[in-house]
């Protein structure tokens, strides 16, 4: 059974610092997603990670996995108030089939603070 | 946007009744998902529909119950709501995996179910 953790569930950072939140998941997968979600609304697509090694960047976002370690990063640098959101990391538990049916992280909650 | 519309938005009901949420798109894509948002468990899938007339069982199906009957609509059904129901409902909509490519799910706007 496929599960996915993210660390940490809460953030709280200063304007101007990096950090990195992971999410780590247990069964062979191969594609991630990362999502982010603004309080009562909707999820947003951030970065689909297809592949060992795949690096993905938008902005100060930058997504990476590695399936050898099944662990995914989204690294946020020189954060700025905007990106206080809560963000998702899933894991397609479909390997090899047609349909995504994604196991979703508990969110790691974002605030920026000034 | 993603052509993703649900209804209703919000509402209120009592234990015992029978609920259905709806899910409408315009993208004419051939997956649509049902998932349940809860604090502390991130979405969790309830059902997936992989084509007209075709669905299968997410994690957390005891009690729900989808039809679709056209590729526009995918209908969630609380056949006698409980008080753990309460939640946020999101639908999603996705096209088929293929190798290679980066297609990804979009969400619905949600809809928040009270079951008193």
């Amino acid at each position: 059974e496929l599960k996915v953790e993210q660390n940490p569930l809460f953030l709280s950072m200063q304007e101007g610092k990096n950090y990195t939140i992971y999410c780590n998941y247990s069964t062979t997968s191969d594609r991630l997603y990362w999502y982010r979600q603004d309080p009562g609304k909707s999820l947003e697509s951030l970065f689909v990670l297809l592949s060992n090694g795949a690096v993905k960047q938008e902005g100060r976002l930058m997504a990476s996995l590695d399936t050898k370690a099944r662990l995914s990063t989204l690294h946020i640098t020189a954060a700025v108030h905007d990106l206080s959101a809560t963000y998702f990391c899933a894991v397609d538990d479909n390997y090899g089939g047609a349909t995504n049916k994604l196991i979703f992280g508990t969110g790691t909650l974002l605030a920026v603070q000034p | 946007d993603a052509g993703i519309t649900q209804s209703p938005r919000h509402k209120v009901t009592e234990t015992g009744t029978p609920v259905t949420l709806r899910c409408h798109q315009t993208e004419n894509h051939r997956y649509m998902y049902w998932y349940r948002q809860d604090p502390g468990h991130g979405l969790r899938l309830i059902h997936y529909s992989y084509g007209v007339k075709d669905t299968d069982k997410g994690e957390v199906s005891d009690g729900y119950s989808v039809s679709r009957s056209k590729t526009e609509d995918f209908l969630l059904t609380l056949e006698s709501a409980t008080s753990s129901q309460t939640s946020v409902y999101f639908c999603a909509i996705s096209s088929p995996r293929l190798a290679g490519r980066a297609d990804t799910q979009y969400f619905g706007p949600g809809t928040r179910l009270t079951v008193l």
